[in-house]
């Protein structure tokens, strides 16, 4: 079956630009209705949706975070990345990535998950 | 952006209890909702879907009822692996929210 691993630096220095990649394994990024996701969880609190990808390259993000967000797909790689810039403390956080299932437009939901990997922001 | 809330926050329960957790939605989202569990220090992962569906392999004793802004998640008996938090989760409009969690402890 699918499954994805996030994997990428766990420290980055205040107003660096954190990066993450997702490797998808166990089948290709380009089958299917399928969105791919990045979603994240301060320790001890809840998740937050940051954005998603569809294969074609069309994108949507979280409005809080559009202005610093960027996400893109390699199809070639079978993963797909994220690009935080201008972090600062309140960026650390377990960074997720997830397959968005998509029926219809409106009928979503994220499975499975990546494992997950901590970022730190901290000089 | 669409709102989520939860109850309760937390709730402890003993092996074998029903358990039922509510969310509620800051408008319609019809029956564009999914429930999740997470056990510390793993990924959430898909119980139900679209409200009242059955993610393949979840244990029947769980379920999801509701539509519109009021959803329920129900556990009919608690089992030792369960205890975990809950989060629900909209898919109506972008971007998607979570509820903020209902942890499940032991009594």
């Amino acid at each position: 079956q699918v499954q994805l691993q996030e994997s990428g630096p766990g420290l980055v220095k205040p107003s660096q630009t954190l990066s993450l990649t997702c490797t998808v394994s166990g089948g290709s990024i380009s089958s299917g209705s399928y969105y791919w996701s990045w979603i994240r969880q301060p320790a001890g609190k809840g998740l937050e949706w940051i954005g998603r990808i569809y294969t074609s390259g069309s994108t949507n993000y979280n409005p809080s975070l559009k202005s610093r967000v960027t996400i893109s797909v390699d199809t070639s790689k079978n993963q797909f990345s994220l690009k935080l810039s201008s972090v600062t403390a309140a960026d650390t956080a377990v960074y997720y990535c997830a397959r968005e299932l998509t029926v219809a437009g409106k009928n979503n939901w994220f499975d499975p998950w990546g494992q997950g990997t901590l970022v730190t922001v901290s000089s | 952006d669409i709102q989520m809330t939860q109850s309760p926050s937390s709730l402890s329960a003993s092996v074998g209890d029903r358990v039922t957790i509510t969310c509620r939605a800051s408008q319609s989202i019809s029956s564009y909702l999914n429930w999740y569990q997470q056990k510390p220090g793993k990924a959430p992962k898909l119980l139900i879907y679209a409200a009242s569906s059955l993610q393949s392999g979840v244990p029947s004793r769980f379920s999801g009822s509701g539509s519109g802004t009021d959803f329920t998640l129900t556990i009919s008996s608690l089992q030792p692996e369960d205890f975990a938090t809950y989060y629900c989760q909209q898919s109506y409009s972008t971007p998607p929210s979570f509820g903020p969690g209902t942890k499940v402890d032991i009594k």
